[in-house]
Parts: C-alpha cells; structure tokens; sequence
C-alpha cells in the first residue's frame, strides 16, 4: 500500500495562514470523501481535527479547515498560533486497502 | 470521556510473539470498529489492521498479513493485536483508536514494541 504524499515541511508566523498538501491517487483520495486530518504533538495521542474532507469534530476551531480537489486535500490553518506548531498527518479511506496515511507534514510557527 | 489505553508492548527478539491490548471505556465500545495504528522511529503513522463491532470481519496491511490477528472482547471492552513472527521494521509505537465516519476519532497514548536481537 502507497502512502499519501505530503511535503515534509511547512512553516508559517504566528497570525498567518499555511496549507499543507495531501496527494493521492484515484483509488483514495479522489473517490472517497474519507480525508481526514490529524494533529500530532510528539509524545501524545494523535488528534483528530478534520474529517470526511471539510468536517471538524466538536471542539476543533474553525481556524483549521479542509479541502479537496481530484487526488489532493488540503489543510488550512488560520491565525496561527505557537500551540499549532506539530505534525500534521491525512488519511483516506482507499477500498479494498482499506486505509492509507501520508507522510506527515513538520509544521514549524516561526 | 472516552479512554484507550494499550499494553503488552516490550523487547523482542525477532521471530518472537508479543500480544497488545487496548481497555477501553466511556463508549458503547461494541458499536464501533477499532483499529490499529503504528509510527516506526521517525517515521509516520501507518494503518495495521481494523476489526468490526462484532469481531466477525477484519482487514490487515500487506506487511502484517498472516502474522498478526486483530481481536476484541466486548465483554470486557477490550481490543488485541496478536503479533507473531516479529521482524526488525514492526518496531514501533502501536496505537489503538476508535473508529468514526472512516477517521480516528479517539486515540491512546500508544505502546512501543521493540524487535531486536
């Protein structure tokens, strides 16, 4: 099973805006809405804060947000904050291999 | 409030066993299915297996294929991954979670398996 291709850096100021990409193919991410997304501080329990592509789960703010287009998904993340600085890592629901995860993206607040 | 919390992980030599629990709690624990979720050092998550509410159907990675066997005991709200013929690359931190709308809604703090001679 192939990972999701995700870059391995991103970075941005506290206040601004950074999206992260999430490549696929047409058996994963550009057929099931099944994209989401996980915040990842070293040493704790991964963090669920997009699903089903755009949704958020109670308690996640609206600062982070999700998207798709063909093979890829994006995380956006507004109004950075020193708190947002982790991993970052998509998953998607790929059929009979039933579920794939990308890479991780290094998200550094500057 | 929801609670997953693995065990069983440890040192093993390669060609070894080790079995992995997961007790959990604050969930109709029998209603979901559960899966499994491993980070080799530095490396990221990567799905190992996933089992139904019931415990009838279950699905594996390639690389864990006939080696491991995901279970659960809902009488006792507890989920396992039965780990044989262990190599050197299933070293890793093992994660149980919970299943919600095809993501991992909740996760443990994870149990890290170590496979070296």
């Amino acid at each position: 099973q192939s990972a999701l291709t995700q870059p391995p850096s991103a970075s941005g100021s506290p206040g601004q805006s950074v999206t992260m990409s999430c490549t696929g193919t047409s058996s994963d991410v550009g057929v099931y809405n099944y994209v989401s997304w996980y915040q990842h501080h070293p040493g704790k329990a991964p963090k669920l804060i997009i699903y089903e592509v755009t949704k958020r789960p109670s308690g996640v703010p609206d600062r982070f947000s999700g998207s798709k287009s063909g093979n890829t998904a994006s995380l956006t993340v507004s109004g950075l904050q020193a708190d947002d600085e982790a991993d970052y890592y998509c998953s998607s629901h790929a059929g009979i291999i039933r579920w794939v995860f990308g890479g991780g993206t290094k998200l550094t607040v500057l | 409030e929801v609670q997953l919390v693995e065990s069983g992980g440890g040192l093993v030599q390669p060609g070894g066993s080790l079995r992995l629990s997961c007790a959990a709690s604050g969930f109709p624990f029998s209603s979901y299915w559960m899966r499994w979720v491993r980070q080799a050092p530095g490396k990221g998550l990567e799905w190992v297996a996933d089992i139904r509410g019931d415990g009838y159907e279950d699905f594996y990675v390639d690389s864990v294929k006939g080696r491991f066997t995901i279970s659960r005991d809902n009488t006792k709200n507890s989920l396992y991954l039965q780990m044989n013929s262990l190599r050197a690359d299933d070293s890793a931190l093992y994660f149980c979670a919970k299943d919600f709308a095809w993501a991992c809604d909740e996760w443990g703090q994870g149990t890290m398996v170590t496979v070296s001679s």
